[in-house]
């Protein structure tokens, strides 16, 4: 069974410039969830989707964050303007139920310079 | 607001020894907890989930026990071998108003010697 993909797993782009990330989840979870994670430190919610429905997005930046999940499988979130502070790395997850076990993809490691 | 705190932040012990890593929660009302390892540069991988009915979960050479009452899990990781380096999080699913929040502790860096 395939795992959750993310993918750019690396994008390196200049600050003001917009970037997106995308996530397919486990087939048949129908939560998901954007984590952001800085070095050294445990990953921060961003915003949790049971289905298409985005449940929880009060850690969201929705002055230059914004996210989607069209059907209620794939996922993208989107960046613009990107900030020199937003360089981290970006993981998606999902379980299949909202207290269920977690399980996440490889991140996307994002450099804003 | 749930916190969780894992201590010690950074462990370096010789091949072979019995080791524990732990993990507190300020908030005892939990769906569950989940113990992840993360190697670098990469995702997390799900090591054990504990529900907060049991005390206990195992796998292969990893042991985790979950105190709800007193908010702790350890994770104990017997005979440990240099494939273990990784940093090691804990994370919560919360109830009440933080419903559905998995929220983690900081993670504990292992580093096994040969």
């Amino acid at each position: 069974e395939a795992g959750v993909v993310q993918s750019p797993r690396y994008k390196i782009i200049e600050k003001k410039q917009p970037v997106a990330f995308w996530c397919n989840p486990i087939s048949g979870h129908n939560t998901l969830y954007w984590y952001l994670q800085n070095l050294g430190q445990g990953p921060e919610l961003l915003i949790r989707y049971e289905n298409e429905e985005a449940v929880d997005d009060s850690q969201l930046p929705k002055d230059r964050f914004s996210a989607e999940r069209l059907k209620g499988v794939d996922s993208t979130l989107k960046i613009q303007p990107a900030e020199l502070g937003d360089s981290a790395v970006y993981l998606c997850a999902s379980s299949l139920v909202n207290t269920g076990e977690l399980f996440f993809g490889e991140g996307s490691r994002l450099t804003v310079l | 607001k749930q916190e969780v705190t894992q201590i010690p932040a950074a462990l370096s012990v010789p091949e072979g020894e019995n080791l524990v890593l732990n993990c507190s929660f300020t908030d005892s009302a939990i769906y569950n907890l989940q113990w992840f390892r993360q190697d670098p540069g990469k995702g997390l991988t799900s090591l054990l989930l504990i529900q907060s009915s049991q005390r206990e979960q195992t796998s292969g050479r990893l042991n985790a026990s979950l105190d709800k009452s007193s908010g702790r899990s350890t994770l104990y990781i017997a005979a440990s071998q240099p494939g273990d380096s990784a940093t090691y999080l804990c994370a919560v699913l919360s109830r009440g108003e933080n419903t559905g929040k998995l929220i983690f502790g900081q993670g504990t860096t292992l580093q096994v010697k040969p």
